[in-house]
């Protein structure tokens, strides 16, 4: 099967800091990568995604950057606020996108 | 939650007993998905659908079963439920937009089988 990881289960950063999440996958072959906010209690909300013809997307304050050479994906949350502790996943898929590979999970922690 | 619906929100099951999981979706989305959250093992997928009556296995497929007769509707049904089912289980729906398949994901139905 597919192997998704994160390199840190937990985070935690002061708020108004930047924040960092790290994901590794494994499968060279994976064209397609999903950022998810999970909170407590609740389904995994999209947050951004890349396809692997790009190596950088932005949305509103987050930024997701993709390095195919070293498989390796992250996250960076600009201004981190208390609102943003959550668990972040990464999701990988390739081809047609049928079928995500998720990783285990990072937990951030915004302090105040 | 993206037009995403689940039912039962919460089910405590007996061991054996037959349980079924209800998803439903107003936003017309050609795929659904049924996953499962334990642990230390994040979302794996169990079964898919991509349209009416056409479902495929995904990775932890064993011991459940899937329908979907409406495009709205995606039962997953656990035909004999054991402990090692009691988990957290995610609908989600997806469209293709811009040649790729966002997921968007309901609130979830905590199973448990004692």
């Amino acid at each position: 099967g597919e192997s998704v990881g994160l390199h840190l289960p937990t985070l935690s950063v002061q708020e108004g800091d930047n924040s960092i999440i790290n994901c590794a996958y494994s499968n060279s072959a994976s064209d397609y990568f999903i950022w998810y906010k999970q909170e407590s209690g609740k389904g995994p909300q999209f947050i951004i995604d890349i396809r692997s013809n790009m190596d950088k997307r932005q949305g509103q304050r987050v930024t997701v950057l993709l390095n195919k050479t070293v498989k390796h994906l992250s996250l960076q949350i600009a201004a981190t606020q208390p609102g943003d502790s959550a668990v972040y996943f990464c999701a990988e898929s390739k081809n047609t996108g049928n079928q995500f590979y998720f990783g285990t999970g990072t937990s951030l922690t915004v302090i105040p | 939650d993206a037009g995403i619906t689940q039912s039962p929100r919460h089910k405590v099951t007996e061991t054996g007993t037959p349980v079924t999981l209800r998803c439903h979706q107003t936003e017309n989305h050609r795929y659904m998905y049924w996953y499962r959250q334990d642990p230390g093992h994040g979302l794996r997928l169990i079964h898919y659908s991509y349209g009416v009556k056409d479902t495929d296995k995904g990775e932890v497929s064993d011991g459940y079963s899937v329908s979907r007769s409406k495009t709205e509707d995606f039962l997953l049904t656990l035909e004999s439920a054991t402990s090692s089912q009691t988990s957290v289980y995610f609908c989600a729906i997806s469209e293709s937009t811009r040649g790729v398949y966002e997921q968007y994901f309901g609130p979830g139905t905590r199973l448990t089988v004692t």
